[in-house]
């Protein structure tokens, strides 16, 4: 149980350009959704809180017009990064609360590796 | 600020020991904590959590101490296997509601080596 699938697994994109990324929650509902951002030897570090019907929550520092933050429904959340540029290449990870469960506990996807030329 | 450290950002063991990750925090507010491994170009796949109300949580191979009042947090493995060498990340939360809720602070990591 507990499975998060994203898609695409990777992307190559041009300047300018805008790349969707999609995160589901194959075997549960998930109420909240979180977007990760890693850059090469470093830590995982939050986005943006996405909560089903409502507006994302973003952290300190990321520009919520760029990166476009949507949870339409209880299985699907997407972002969207708008206008890339090559410093926007990195690896994206999704994860997701399942609400049954007691912990706190977040599952991944796999994450998307982003190359922005 | 680093509010979850994890110092050590390697470690080298033997096949069939013990593998001991460590992790310290420093906000009062955590009272929830998670180990997570990762392989390169993967997410993070969920291993064992503690609450702060328990000290130990046992699964399997793997245990997690909890020591509130040195606000460090150890992950155990034992014995040891060369398919645990990855990334071991610890995290931590703070069930307090608000914008926080729910949230995981993550430490920087710790490469796993288990040579056989």
């Amino acid at each position: 149980g507990a499975v998060v699938s994203q898609h695409p697994s990777r992307v190559i994109c041009k300047s300018g350009t805008s790349v969707k990324i999609e995160c589901r929650s194959l075997d549960f509902q998930a109420t909240t959704m979180f977007w990760y951002r890693q850059f090469p030897k470093q830590s995982l570090m939050l986005m943006a809180t996405s909560n089903e019907g409502s507006k994302a929550t973003y952290e300190q520092g990321v520009e919520k017009d760029k990166f476009l933050i949507n949870h339409a429904s209880l299985t699907l959340s997407t972002l969207t990064v708008t206008s890339a540029h090559p410093e926007d290449s990195s690896f994206y990870i999704c994860s997701a609360r399942d609400p049954i469960r007691v912990g706190y506990e977040q599952y991944f996807g796999p994450g998307t590796r982003l190359t922005v030329t | 600020d680093q509010q979850v450290k994890q110092n050590s950002p390697s470690l080298s063991v033997q096949e069939g020991r013990i593998s001991i990750l460590n992790c310290d925090y420093t906000n009062s507010m955590f009272d929830y904590f998670l180990w997570y491994k990762k392989y390169p170009a993967e997410g993070p796949t969920f291993l064992i959590s503690i609450s702060s109300i328990k000290d130990k949580n046992e699964d399997g191979r793997f245990t997690v101490f909890l020591n509130k009042s040195a606000k460090h947090l150890s992950l155990h493995i034992v014995p040891s296997q060369p398919g645990d060498s990855a990334v071991y990340f610890c995290a931590a939360s703070a069930r307090a509601g608000g914008t926080s809720y729910g949230k995981l602070t993550f430490g920087q990591g710790t490469i796993l080596t288990v040579h056989p």
